[in-house]
């Protein structure tokens, strides 16, 4: 079963617009991690936020935890064409070994 | 270094063989999960090898199983195939809990 919900499920924008994508869980986490899928291919991981943190930043994207409200979001400033991908989050749960927990993902697609 | 590799790419099989994928970690990571992602279901965690023990296991039938090698080489099986193991087979490898993954290009499995 999956332990995050992603919301919105689709969302299309312009180019240089931010995209704002939210993830929830249900359980408490280890951390947890973006990804990024272009067209069925491999995931490419964007980010990992530890549980005792609030906010981090890799160029341009920012991510956000709130543990209290179980939930996260990623960020994506100043969009361009080849951010147009799925976008993943995933959690790894206290002393889980290797297990990535993901949700649905968030379809993205950014028009030039 | 060289990223994950996945062998083979793709593979189209009849329903009631068997099937074996093959994955290559980068150099350096004793850990490897494997998924299976499908339209339906998302990205399901099937397991985890780490020095060539399991560590982890997802809420699949024993007709998936796998196995890490001495150099962190692993591979899945699949036995007695049926349509709805049709997915994308992702690999990945990381240099230990909880660290992000590293994953391949996958292995499309279509049975047919």
């Amino acid at each position: 079963s999956q332990q995050g919900e992603e919301d919105p499920q689709a969302l299309s924008i312009q180019e240089g617009e931010n995209a704002t994508m939210n993830c929830s869980y249900k359980t408490s986490i280890n951390n947890l991690q973006w990804y990024r899928q272009n067209s069925g291919r491999g995931l490419v991981h964007l980010i990992l936020i530890r549980s005792n943190e609030r906010e981090k930043h890799s160029g341009r994207l920012r991510v956000t935890l709130d543990t209290s409200k179980k939930s996260s979001s990623l960020l994506i400033t100043a969009s361009r064409a080849a951010d147009t991908a799925s976008y993943f989050c995933a959690t790894v749960l206290i002393a889980s070994y290797g297990k990535l927990t993901f949700g649905q993902g968030t379809i993205l697609t950014v028009h030039p | 270094k060289a990223g994950v590799t996945q062998t083979p790419r793709y593979l189209i099989k009849t329903r009631g063989q068997q099937v074996t994928l093959s994955c290559s970690p980068i150099s350096g990571h004793r850990s490897v999960s494997w998924y299976q992602q499908t339209p339906g279901q998302g990205l399901q965690f099937l397991f985890e090898y780490f020095s060539e023990t399991q560590r982890n296991k997802g809420n699949f039938p024993g007709r998936f199983s796998g196995r890490q090698f001495s150099n962190s080489r692993s591979e899945m099986n699949v036995s007695t195939l049926e349509l709805g193991d049709s997915a994308l087979y992702l690999c990945a490898s990381s240099p230990d809990r909880p660290y992000e993954q590293y994953f391949g290009p996958g292995t499309r499995l279509t049975v047919t």
